[in-house]
């Protein structure tokens, strides 16, 4: 596609139960990001990907979270036994590679509810 | 916790006048990056400007970098309604892969 594609757009689950949210970066982007954007706490990184390795999970924040990516293109990000404070909305970026000094194309985001 | 702070948080100006945003950070960086987010969408990439540069243009866009003042700013020029959104400042680092550490931003707003 032509830009970086993220599913579901809107996610209402209750607390407690587990999500999954997906992305899909521009085809040929090596390096992918994901970035949580909430009132509170503004945009912050969470963890990103060189291929399919993942050199900085840094900002996850607890173990309920989770993310993997597989052939180099899709990426999940898993959140277990969800909580009112992920309610957020989670954001994907692609670039070139992890290289330093990359503009970051981002999607729209999937704005995640929790009940 | 949050890398940089911008300044003045909100922003209201009439169509025609110059906007200016200003970010500053507290570690030493590769690169800072300037981002434009309209409501309910994601970030769209505006500029970005190495740690070796001082100045950089794209059309009415203008951001300077003092590494001495760990600071930076955006002009935008003869703004326009379409130019109403928030601004971040996103700083990147040595050896941090492309990891971005974003400002809490600024909501601008241009008045027809």
């Amino acid at each position: 596609g032509a830009g970086v594609s993220q599913s579901p757009s809107n996610k209402v689950t209750e607390k407690g139960k587990d999500v999954e949210l997906r992305c899909d970066p521009i085809s040929g982007h090596t390096a992918l990001y994901w970035y949580r954007q909430s009132l509170g706490q503004g945009l912050e990184f969470l963890i990103y990907f060189q291929g399919n390795s993942a050199p900085d999970k840094s900002g996850l924040p607890s173990d309920r979270f989770s993310a993997e990516r597989t052939g180099g293109s899709v990426s999940t990000l898993t959140i277990q036994r969800t909580q009112q404070e992920d309610s957020a909305v989670y954001l994907c970026a692609s670039s070139l590679d992890a290289g330093q000094a990359q503009p970051q194309h981002f999607g729209d985001g999937t704005r995640l509810s929790i009940l | 916790s949050q890398q940089g702070e911008e300044d003045p948080q909100a922003l209201s100006i009439q169509e025609g006048e110059n906007a200016t945003m200003n970010c500053s950070y507290k570690t030493s960086i590769n690169n800072l990056q300037w981002y434009r987010q309209n409501s309910g969408r994601g970030l769209v990439h505006l500029i970005l400007i190495r740690s070796n540069e001082r100045e950089k243009h794209s059309g009415r866009l203008r951001v300077t970098l003092d590494t001495s003042k760990k600071s930076s700013s955006l002009l935008i020029t003869a703004s326009r309604a379409a130019d109403t959104a928030s601004y971040f400042c996103a700083t990147g680092f040595y050896n941090q892969g492309g990891k971005l550490i974003f400002g809490q931003g600024t909501e601008l707003s241009v008045k027809p």
